[in-house]
């Protein structure tokens, strides 16, 4: 087993850009994923595969990776975007996740 | 249209057993991996476990090994997560997700969630 590390927040006025980071020694070696979880709500993938954007998904969420913090940006943001994102990854053979601890992003 | 609908809200008291499930529908049941997801109130995400309904492979986070049983019935399309006696601590929400299923392991179709509620 191993660990994801997020901030515990990141606040940001609209129409700038968010960045939120996940720190872990195997994301070297694996993909990360990114979700969206709106209060009340199911999580939603935003970024899959490290820098993929699901359909759907607005242009404005991206992803980035270097050596072993991966990166959520939000260009743009807006009032839409305030949720909890959550980083995720697992091993070669997928059996065995883990979730990142979670970042509240707030819209000022 | 791919859906998992998950079993409805639940209140029970310490030391009763439970079962919730997770009805797949819309493709091929058998060709995706189910995983379980905890999210205790304002808490982040928790993988539990991961099956395989296709040769019903199980594999647990050691965080809650010996904790629930992963099971799933072909037959009915049905996943399902279960304790044997429950505690104050296992109040949460639990989801079930599907991992994709070519394009790396992230969870594409998620449940509704169902609220477990475990008084003492």
């Amino acid at each position: 087993s191993y660990e994801l590390t997020q901030p515990p927040s990141v606040s940001v006025s609209p129409g700038q850009t968010a960045r939120i980071t996940c720190s872990g020694d195997a994301l070297t070696k694996q993909y990360a994923y990114w979700y969206q979880q709106k209060p009340g709500q199911a999580p939603v993938v935003v970024i899959y595969m490290d820098t993929e954007r699901p359909s759907g998904i607005p242009e404005r969420f991206s992803g980035s990776s270097s050596g072993t913090t991966v990166t959520l940006t939000i260009s743009g943001v807006q009032a839409e975007d305030e949720a909890d994102y959550y980083c995720h990854s697992a091993d070669s053979s997928g059996t065995d996740h883990v979730f990142g601890t979670g970042t509240k992003v707030t819209v000022l | 249209e791919v859906q998992l609908v998950q079993s409805g809200a639940e209140v029970k008291k310490s030391g009763e057993s439970l079962k919730i499930s997770c009805k797949s529908s819309g493709y091929s049941f058998t060709s995706y991996w189910i995983a379980w997801v905890r999210q205790m109130p304002g808490k982040g995400l928790e993988w539990m476990g991961i099956l395989h309904p296709g040769d019903s492979d199980i594999r647990y986070s050691p965080s809650f090994q010996g904790q629930v049983t992963i099971s799933v019935d072909e037959s009915i399309t049905t996943a399902f997560l279960q304790w044997s006696s429950l505690q104050a601590s296992d109040t949460a929400r639990y989801y079930c997700a599907r991992r994709s299923g070519n394009s790396g392991y992230h969870f594409d179709y998620w449940g509704q969630g169902t609220l477990v509620t475990v008084s003492s």
